[in-house]
């Protein structure tokens, strides 16, 4: 595969290790919030997403917290494993506006 | 369930030319929209479209074009290349155009211009 964001920022992790990807949004008036998980050649895959009255909300390893006073959203990862090796994006969207609208991406890295 | 797809995996083109690029949403799905992946960047929201008509379009030239067929597939059209429109161009359908559903992206298009 290629690979996605050569220069993005890097989060390395040992495996085993909780992980946590921070995301900064600007649009106060958001009421929707996905975390995304992209692999080398791969399309985007959906993690978990979060609506703007909760702010937290629980998956299977995965927690998003979201946090609206400074626009804030995170991503932990508990347990990482050598399989959660990609780039993570957040993504953010208002609904009446009908777009969503992506951050840079983190990359995260697994020590093994 | 197939998931989204897109055709071709990789397209080369040269600067000047037009290029076509194809994507099938999972079935269902009403709502497609196209990205544009640059290397090193994230993703750039290029077009949404819904029920064969375009809903909103991100900050692009209107060289990017595309439509949306009545079986929901939709094409991207770029015209005039530049070297600069090299990306992967990615692909999503969701359930709903409300904008508060998950999308589901395909694998992508490269596009290489020369």
């Amino acid at each position: 595969g290629e690979s996605v964001g050569l220069h993005l920022p890097t989060l390395s992790v040992q495996e085993g290790d909780n992980s946590i990807i921070n995301c900064a949004y600007s649009n106060s008036a958001s009421d929707y919030f996905i975390w995304y998980k992209q692999e080398s050649g791969k399309g985007p895959q959906f993690i978990i997403d979060i609506r703007s009255n909760m702010d937290k909300r629980q998956g299977q390893r995965v927690t998003v917290l979201l946090n609206k006073t400074v626009k804030h959203l995170s991503l932990q990862i508990a347990a990482t494993q050598p399989g959660d090796s990609a780039v993570y994006f957040c993504a953010d969207s208002y609904s009446g506006t009908y777009k969503y609208i992506f951050g840079t991406g983190t990359r995260l890295k697994v020590l093994a | 369930e197939a998931g989204v797809t897109q055709s071709p995996t990789h397209l080369i083109k040269t600067r000047g030319q037009q290029a076509t690029l194809r994507c099938s949403p999972i079935s269902g799905h009403t709502s497609v929209y196209w990205y544009q992946q640059a290397l090193g960047l994230g993703l750039q929201f290029l077009l949404w479209y819904d029920e064969g008509e375009e809903r909103n379009r991100g900050n692009f030239p209107p060289r990017f074009s595309g439509r949306q067929f009545p079986n929901y597939s939709s094409e991207l059209n770029v015209n005039a290349l530049e070297l600069e429109d090299s990306a992967l161009y990615l692909c999503a359908s969701s359930l709903e155009s409300t904008g508060t559903y998950e999308q589901y992206f395909g694998p992508g298009t490269r596009l290489t211009v020369t």
